[in-house]
């Protein structure tokens, strides 16, 4: 199995113009999720979704869309970028709460520069 | 905002020595976890801690949990300079779901 697998690894966009960054996994996990790193503040959640054709927002959903149209991928778009959305992002993944197993895995993230 | 945070932000120690790294929280809280992330890398899952369990082993790693003060702890011993890394918890809370990280403690174990 490849796990969770995010492209690109590295990305340089101007301010407002838009993206997509790529999450799939191969695990059959329903819930997955993107997360934001930044220096001395861990993760933050963006979005999530408990299952394709669900979606909800996280802790830091402004100017980030999602959808779920398959249970394997899941891409996170910036529809405007700020140099504020410079940071490290991350997709993880894992079976559903509802099963009684937490543990998330996750990519190896996407290193995004706003200029 | 941010569910947990861990104390210390920073710790060095030699190899062979024990590092301890606290994690304090806010709310009621389901399970909590921790995970290791190496320099540039994604996070890895360590362990879980139910919110009815105390203590939990795995290896060198113990996990403790007290949710009357709100606060875990990872202990891990004999560390080794591969266990150089940041080292985050996360708490999952009731009826939510979605998972809270904190800033993390970043070991350096010198040789």
């Amino acid at each position: 199995n490849a796990g969770v697998t995010q492209t690109p690894k590295f990305q340089v966009l101007k301010t407002g113009q838009s993206m997509t960054l790529q999450c799939a996994q191969d695990m059959n996990h329903e819930y997955m999720s993107w997360y934001r790193q930044d220096p001395g503040m861990g993760l933050r959640l963006i979005h999530y979704s408990v299952g394709a054709g669900i979606t909800d927002q996280g802790e830091v959903p402004n100017g980030y869309n999602v959808s779920r149209s398959t249970t394997e991928d899941f891409p996170l778009r910036l529809l405007s970028a700020a140099p504020s959305q410079t940071s490290v992002y991350f997709c993880a993944s894992s079976y559903p709460r509802t099963s009684g197993s937490y543990e998330q895995y996750f990519g190896p993230g996407t290193r995004l520069t706003v200029t | 905002s941010q569910q947990g945070e861990e104390d210390p932000q920073a710790l060095s120690i030699q190899e062979g020595e024990n590092a301890t790294m606290n994690c304090s929280y806010k709310t009621s809280i389901n399970n909590l976890q921790w995970y290791r992330q190496n320099s540039g890398r994604g996070l890895v899952h360590l362990i879980l801690i139910r919110s009815n369990e105390r203590e939990k082993h795995s290896g060198r790693l113990r996990v403790t949990l007290d949710t009357s003060k709100k606060s875990s702890s990872l202990l891990i011993t004999a560390s080794r300079a591969a266990d150089t890394a940041s080292y985050f918890c996360a708490t999952d809370m009731y009826n939510n779901n979605d998972m809270r990280f904190g800033a993390g403690t970043r070991l350096t174990v010198k040789p």
